[in-house]
């Protein structure tokens, strides 16, 4: 089954510094990865995906990148500030199994100094 | 639309003692998945439903912990008996379409203590 690693556990980083988050998987068929943003003591929501027909995707100060050759996909986030603290949770999936169910990765939780 | 719906959003009860807990999915959602938060183990699925039918349970702990989805707008997870193991938030969650690739909007989750 499908195994996704996520990578730092925790970041810190100087408001107004960018951040990158870095997920590795390891099934080939996955070809959905979003995203998820969980703030302290609320539920995880989504804030952007990619799939594996595109290299990246931009949103704002939100970017995910996607290699499929080497199975890895990052989050990067550009100008942090204070209300980008919080769990990010990196996931895959295959979105043309009706069986697929979403792997997520263990979490960074991302602080930003003021 | 209000979301998906946990309750109770606390629960603190004592060991041995059976715990139920309800979701209500967004309508016209046709995947539940209950899944449980600790910060040892992370974000673990337990379960997930697809209209109605459970499809994969291989999270589930042990026999203790059960799932049912007797209608499309109803799911329940109990435990019996509980343990302080078990200490944890449990979410719900629900996405339409094929479960793969599709946004899942998460419940507020209940929040479990046992003593």
């Amino acid at each position: 089954g499908e195994n996704v690693e996520q990578h730092p556990s925790t970041l810190s980083v100087q408001e107004g510094d960018s951040a990158v988050i870095k997920c590795t998987y390891s099934d080939s068929a996955s070809n959905y990865f979003p995203w998820y943003k969980q703030e302290l003591g609320k539920r995880p929501q989504l804030i952007i995906d990619i799939r594996s027909n595109v290299g990246e995707k931009k949103d704002q100060r939100i970017a995910v990148t996607l290699n499929k050759t080497a199975k890895h996909f990052s989050l990067h986030i550009t100008e942090t500030q204070p209300e980008d603290s919080a769990v990010y949770f990196c996931a895959a999936s295959n979105e043309y199994s009706s069986a697929s169910k979403i792997i997520f990765g263990s979490g960074t939780r991302l602080s930003i100094r003021p | 639309d209000a979301g998906v719906i946990q309750s109770p959003r606390h629960e603190v009860t004592e060991m041995g003692q059976e715990v139920t807990l309800r979701c209500k999915p967004i309508s016209g959602h046709d995947y539940l998945f209950w899944y449980r938060q600790t910060m040892m183990r992370g974000l673990e699925l337990l379960i997930y439903f697809n209209n109605n039918v459970p499809i994969d349970d291989s999270g589930m702990p042990e026999d203790r912990f059960s799932a049912k989805m007797p209608n499309a707008s109803f799911s329940t997870l109990k435990i019996q008996p509980s343990e302080p193991r078990d200490s944890a938030v449990y979410f719900c969650a629900s996405s339409p379409g094929q479960g793969g690739g599709e946004t899942q909007y998460f419940g507020p989750g209940t929040r479990l203590l046992v003593l």
